[in-house]
């Protein structure tokens, strides 16, 4: 079975500084999609980022972008010019593209706080 | 559009009692799926859905049932309420399998049983 691992479980940045979450997991398989989400106090789960292993291209949104290393099996993400509104826990999440929906396997989360 | 709604947002049981977690959306997706999110853990998933007529169970599926009767609906069910239970649930719908598209999440209903 797969399995996400997320080995800090709190990070602290000062605002508009960059910081960088990391994220391992294992699987048996080659083809299959990788996430970031957000969960603010108001616990509603936010996409951050999307990365398909297929793709040798790191994902980028805007401040967002992630290093995926699929020999070593990381995935992470770093969040530049980082704002206030960026305090959260985030979650590093595993999903099989093959066929069938079975959902997302979640890491921990860490908790990401933004010192002004 | 509302998305993923989840009703209610907040209750609390006594052990042994059911209740039923209510999941709408208004996208047209057909996969649908329930996860729980224990203090400091991130979340696991309790059953899913293919479509209507069509369930299969997760991680951690024992104690719980669902039925999907409605494209839109995707209730799920607590029978005999337990401590071990008190959670925060996500309803969560996505278009197409495998990753492929975005979950898109409700609210969370938290749930304390006593």
């Amino acid at each position: 079975a797969q399995t996400v691992t997320q080995s800090q479980p709190e990070m602290s940045v000062q605002e508009a500084e960059t910081v960088t979450l990391s994220c391992t997991y294992d699987t048996s398989e080659s083809d299959y999609y990788l996430f970031w989400y957000k969960q603010p106090p108001s616990r509603q789960m936010i996409l951050v980022i999307r990365q398909e292993a297929y793709k040798q291209q790191n994902a980028t949104e805007n401040r967002f972008s992630v290093n995926f290393q699929k020999a070593a099996k990381s995935f992470s993400l770093k969040i530049s010019d980082s704002q206030l509104g960026d305090a959260a826990m985030y979650f590093c999440a595993y999903r099989f593209s093959g066929g069938g929906a079975d959902g997302l396997t979640f890491g921990k989360g860490t908790h990401l706080i933004i010192q002004p | 559009n509302a998305g993923v709604t989840q009703t209610p947002k907040f209750r609390i049981l006594k052990i042994g009692q059911s209740m039923t977690l209510q999941c709408t959306q208004d996208m047209n997706h057909n996969y649908m799926y329930w996860y729980r999110q224990d203090p400091g853990m991130g979340l696991k998933l309790i059953y899913y859905s293919v479509g209507a007529g069509i369930t299969d169970k997760g991680e951690v599926p024992n104690g719980y049932n669902v039925s999907r009767s409605t494209t839109e609906d995707f209730p799920l069910r607590l029978e005999l309420a337990a401590p071990s239970q008190t959670s925060v649930y996500f309803c969560a719908s996505s278009g197409l399998a495998g990753g492929q598209d975005t979950q898109y999440f409700g609210p969370g209903t938290r749930l304390t049983v006593l």
